[in-house]
């Protein structure tokens, strides 16, 4: 199965920490991407996990629990050009969540 | 490179009107997708290929024909359009390893009235 949920909006101040969950169906897994999607644009790469456990880059971090399917994106230090809607894609068939659209306010 | 090319970026079609949305790759990817992307959602897979010759279902196939008759193309065949086609289509295509992350097209935005 590919169930993916993920909340619909968050929103947090510049400078601030943001989490986004996901959760997916654990049948089939095998791997875990992040997207960013900025209005208007098409997706961009941001994190891939396969293993369980943190993978840090720059101010984006991405976790995975494989045995939980839950994985969370977070946004440290928060810009304005943060604001954007924040994709979690399984690897079955890239099957790709709702997104969680971020606002990121002054 | 070029990357993923995706042709049109706009089209307005009529109700029943048949069209083909283009997309080619430079990048020598086998794995090639579909995916529409309606107001406020997020992607639906709607087919993919994994490589020349070979495609299959997504999410949401139905109204779609696709082919892939060379590794460089995937091209997206609407038929009897319907006003629940309006979305955009975004094109994708990914290298064979495992970190394969996907590269996306600019997108197709279709209207059907």
């Amino acid at each position: 199965g590919q169930n993916i949920d993920q909340p619909t909006e968050m929103t947090a101040t510049e400078g601030a920490i943001v989490q986004i969950n996901c959760t997916y169906q654990t049948s089939g897994f095998n791997g875990l991407f992040w997207y960013q999607q900025h209005a208007g644009e098409a997706p961009t790469f941001l994190s891939y996990n396969v293993l369980d456990g943190l993978e840090e880059k720059g101010r984006f971090s991405s976790f995975l629990s494989r045995s939980k399917g839950y994985s969370y994106l977070l946004l440290k230090e928060l810009q304005m050009k943060d604001s954007a809607s924040y994709l979690c894609a399984a690897r079955y068939k890239l099957s790709f969540g709702a997104g969680t659209t971020v606002t990121v306010r002054a | 490179n070029a990357g993923v090319t995706q042709t049109p970026k706009f089209r307005i079609l009529k109700i029943g009107q048949s069209m083909t949305l283009q997309c080619a790759q430079d990048m020598n990817h086998n794995y090639m997708y579909w995916y529409r992307q309606d107001p406020g959602m997020g992607l639906k897979l709607i087919y993919y290929s994994v490589g020349a010759g070979i495609t299959d279902k997504g999410e949401v196939p139905n109204g779609y024909n696709v082919s892939r008759s060379t590794t460089e193309d995937f091209p997206l065949r609407l038929e009897l359009a319907a006003p629940s086609q309006t979305s955009v289509y975004f094109c994708a295509s990914r290298p064979d390893r495992a970190r394969g992350e996907l590269f996306f097209g600019e997108g197709s935005r279709l209207t059907v009235l």
